[in-house]
């Protein structure tokens, strides 16, 4: 079973400011990587696929790099709207298809 | 686009079982993975399983092999997803998911909205 390690737990970051947030896979997922966000009492909303891809409707604010087993969710220029728990999944080995345990970005 | 209504929440006592639904519409149901994930309260996302439609092959995390069964109905375009034995730890927002690409195992962009489970007695 791979497992997804995301680092750090709590990130704080000022409105305007960039956050990265790091997620590592036990063995390589290749770029068999999404990235989720979610907001309290709402379901997750996927944020990154194929580890760069943007979704449909996400923002060119957020971007997804890495391969094998390192990968990096980058938000430049926070907004109020981005604080949430963030969550890398792979997809590449399965089952199970793993996610990381999530990433609190708070405001700072 | 892809919409999955998930049924109600549901209050258990222990040791009682429950089956939960998720019905899709906007896709071709037979040919898209419908994957289930848990989230016990205040904690992260857990990978339970998928089923394919088309053929009802399902998969699970060993972590839920023999806990939890997953199931479809293609004539309604519905999953579920059977727990048995409740227990108090079951207590969990459980969402489905599917994707929009078909056959493959992939990213999860269409989310039920989650039917919240309270087991207690």
């Amino acid at each position: 079973e791979i497992l997804m390690t995301q680092s750090p737990a709590t990130l704080s970051v000022s409105l305007g400011e960039r956050a990265t947030l790091s997620c590592r896979a036990s063995q390589s997922v290749r770029s068999n990587v999404a990235w989720y966000q979610q907001k309290p009492g709402q379901a997750p909303r996927l944020i990154i696929y194929a580890a760069s891809t943007r979704a449909t409707g996400i923002p060119g604010r957020f971007s997804g790099s890495g391969s094998g087993t390192e990968f990096t969710l980058t938000i430049s220029s926070l907004q109020s709207g981005d604080f949430a728990v963030y969550y890398c999944q792979q997809y590449h080995d399965w089952p199970p298809c793993t996610f990381g345990q999530g990433t609190k970005l708070e405001i700072k | 686009e892809v919409q999955l209504v998930q049924s109600g929440a549901e209050v258990k006592k222990p040791g009682e079982s429950l089956k939960m639904s998720c019905k899709a519409s906007g896709s071709s149901f037979t040919t898209h993975w419908i994957h289930w994930v848990r989230q016990m309260p205040g904690k992260g996302l857990e990978w339970m399983g998928m089923i394919y439609p088309g053929d009802s092959d399902t998969r699970y995390s060993p972590s839920f092999q023999g806990h939890v069964t997953i199931s479809v109905d293609t004539s309604s375009s519905t999953a579920y997803l059977q727990m048995n034995s409740l227990k108090a730890s079951d207590t969990a927002m459980y969402y489905c998911a599917t994707s929009d690409l078909e056959q493959l195992v992939v990213s999860l962009e269409y989310w039920g909205q989650g039917t919240l489970v309270t087991v207690s007695s």
